[in-house]
């Protein structure tokens, strides 16, 4: 049973296109987060949500929407999309209110391609 | 503020050789330190981390760390490496309260030669 699982693996659109990213943990925690690894392998967090609440927020730009549906789902819509958002985009959960002591057990990421 | 610096974005080692990937750290305020793999074209797995306590710290596949204060040095090793460790290593760094907000460095790539 996969633990955190995204869809889909792999994701080439054109630029301008609006796409999804679903991502289900079934690990029954609170909290989930996005990262997006670029191509030099740098791994930044984009949003955390507890709860279905969000949490953090970092300097994303807001063609970047996240929505959780319920605590087991976090989905990260992007508007327009641009050649830098070529990326890996990972998904991420952990235990609790994802406080610092609380293991993040990571997705097999998604693989997005801009042209 | 946290911050991550890994020494060598490539690392190359024989089989059985000592492995030795380097991590410094940066932290305002006491820090909790982590060690996570990538396998190709996998997500990230938690090797191990230290959080209060013993200093030296042991995780999965026979690696360990040590959480050296003074020297603000987290470093990962295994006395003898094999080949299906071959994978990115990941150092990260979040605060000891609040929200757990990882801060990664950049990354090392471990080469493992027969």
């Amino acid at each position: 049973d996969t633990a955190v699982s995204q869809t889909p693996k792999y994701l080439v659109t054109q630029m301008g296109n609006d796409k999804s990213i679903k991502c289900e943990q079934n690990l029954g925690h609170d909290t989930m987060y996005w990262y997006k690894q670029d191509s030099k392998k740098f791994l930044k967090i984009m949003f955390s949500y507890n709860n279905k609440e969000l949490i953090i927020n970092e300097t994303v730009p807001n063609r970047f929407s996240p929505k959780s549906p319920d605590k087991a789902h976090l989905n990260l819509h992007i508007n327009s999309l641009e050649l830098g958002d070529s990326a890996v985009y990972f998904c991420a959960s952990s235990q609790g209110g994802g406080g610092a002591l609380q293991t993040q057990y990571f997705g097999p990421g998604t693989r997005l391609l801009v042209l | 503020a946290q911050s991550v610096t890994q020494l060598g974005s490539h690392v190359s080692v024989s089989e059985g050789a000592l492995v030795l990937l380097r991590c410094n750290y940066s932290s305002s305020v006491p820090p909790y330190l982590f060690w996570y793999v990538q396998y190709p074209n996998q997500g990230l797995q938690l090797l191990l981390k230290y959080t209060t306590g013993a200093t030296l710290v042991k995780g999965i596949n026979g690696f360990e760390a040590e959480f050296k204060k003074s020297e603000t040095s987290f470093h990962l090793t295994k006395p003898s490496a094999h080949m299906s460790d071959a994978a990115e290593y990941f150092c990260a760094v979040s605060a000891n309260t609040g929200f757990q907000k990882l801060v990664f460095g950049t990354g090392t790539r471990l080469l493992v030669s027969p």
